[in-house]
């Protein structure tokens, strides 16, 4: 089963808006992760946030984690039409897992111009 | 960019018979991933490597295979494709140093089995 859930599946804002994208997940963490897939791509990492980080940024991301909830926010400031993609968030359960990542659904972005 | 590369990039098949997709990686990494994504499933672990001759299942590996032989090269193979086989098909490493806890994936292997 999935470990992260994102709300919405899909969103359509203007350009120059905000974006905000939630994911939820059911067991503890050792970090947060968030991709973004362009149409017809592979994925490509955004942002790490590890469990005893409560916000992080990274340019125009801006990217919360409440571990006492399991969940997390992606918020896109200032939105432009390349950012149009498909958006993932997954987990990183710990040392007991290795590397392995479990991925949400993702939340579909798109920007209109 | 990560030097992965996937073949082939498109595959059309029918039902029963073998396929086999490779992953090759130019990093030298340890880590290898392979991942089917399917609309309202977002990505799944198939089966993943930890090095040479090491490998472990995911949690949607029936039907599936891998092997690998050398540090570059991570080969998934469906013995007998499915019709639910069909699906887009993603390899990745894990990253090195700082970001050892991220993955980089390769561009993707469309399969449909007729």
């Amino acid at each position: 089963s999935q470990q992260g859930e994102e709300d919405p599946q899909a969103l359509s804002i203007q350009e120059g808006e905000n974006a905000t994208m939630n994911c939820s997940y059911k067991t503890s963490i050792n970090n947060l992760q968030w991709y973004r897939q362009n149409s017809g791509r592979g994925l490509v990492h955004l942002i790490l946030i590890r469990s005893n980080e409560r916000e992080k940024h990274s340019g125009r991301l801006r990217v919360t984690l409440d571990t006492s909830k399991k969940s997390s926010s992606l918020l896109i400031t200032a939105s432009r039409a390349a950012d149009t993609a498909s958006y993932f968030c997954a987990t990183h359960a710990g040392e007991t897992s290795g590397s392995r990542l479990t991925f949400g659904e993702g939340t579909q972005l798109t920007v209109n111009p | 960019d990560a030097g992965i590369t996937q073949s082939p990039r498109h595959k059309v098949t029918e039902t029963g018979t073998p396929v086999t997709l490779r992953c090759h990686q130019t990093e030298n990494h340890r880590y290898m991933y392979w991942y089917r994504q399917d609309p309202g499933h977002g990505l799944r672990l198939i089966h993943y490597s930890y090095g040479v001759k090491d490998t472990d299942k995911g949690e949607v590996s029936d039907g599936y295979s891998v092997s690998r032989s050398k540090t570059e090269d991570f080969l998934l193979t469906l013995e007998s494709a499915t019709s639910s086989q069909t699906s887009v098909y993603f390899c990745a490493i894990s990253g090195w140093g700082t970001r050892y806890n991220e993955q980089f994936f390769g561009p993707g292997t469309r399969l449909t089995v007729l």
